[in-house]
């Protein structure tokens, strides 16, 4: 059983660019969801995606857009960067809407000059 | 909305009971998880209660009451290693986390 992994592992962008975040599911899972966690603070919610469709969005600009693939596997947009995004990205897999057990990734690191 | 509150540190030693609290604000839920995190390290699952009450895994057990939007993790038979944070989190078609408790074991 193959678990989540996520691409790239560190990240560093300037103000006002764009960053493209990817996410392979644990084998077998069809939902993903995606949350920011900035030091020191819980992980807040971002999106999640259930077979391909947004089944959920926390409180994140339009400018915070994603993706999920026919095999389950998903991306995270950020446009426009801000310093304000600089975080740790994580994404879980889980089976299911309300799955119980959502399994993250090793998460990647973004920081934004 | 959806609010969590969860203590922000607690300290306890070697072989000790610790108890972290979570109180919550929602109008419908699935259920409340409870997730482990290390420095540097992702979340990792711990324990789900979807129905009110009890739910034992070996030295972790959770609880959970719906009509006093109330919850707790308690950790038994601490170890050096169950220093982490500790996230209370609503599932509700998506998952609501808490600030996180940080725990300090010591010797």
């Amino acid at each position: 059983e193959t678990g989540v992994t996520q691409s790239p592992t560190h990240l560093i962008k300037t103000r006002g660019q764009q960053v493209t975040l990817r996410c392979s599911s644990q084998s077998g899972h069809n939902t993903v969801s995606w949350y920011q966690q900035a030091l020191g603070q819980g992980p807040q919610f971002i999106f999640q995606y259930y077979r391909e469709e947004e089944n959920g969005r926390g409180n994140f600009p339009p400018r915070f857009s994603g993706l999920q693939f026919p095999n389950y596997s998903s991306e995270l947009n950020v446009n426009a960067l801000e310093l304000d995004d600089s975080a740790l990205y994580l994404c879980a897999s889980s089976l299911g809407r309300a799955g119980e057990t959502q399994y993250f990734g090793p998460g990647t690191r973004l920081l934004v000059l | 909305g959806q609010s969590l509150e969860q203590p922000s540190e607690v300290t306890a030693v070697e072989g000790a009971i610790v108890q972290i609290n979570c109180t919550y604000q929602t109008s419908g839920f699935y259920g409340l998880s409870w997730y482990q995190q290390h420095d540097g390290g992702a979340p990792t699952f711990l324990s789900y209660n979807g129905l009110d009450g009890l739910e034992e895994t070996g030295r972790f057990s959770s609880f959970l009451s719906r009509s006093d939007s109330y919850g707790y993790l308690l950790l038994q038979e601490l170890q050096m290693k169950d220093s982490a944070s500790y996230f209370c989190a609503i599932n509700n078609n998506d998952m609501r986390f808490g600030a996180g408790t940080r725990l300090t074991v010591k010797p």
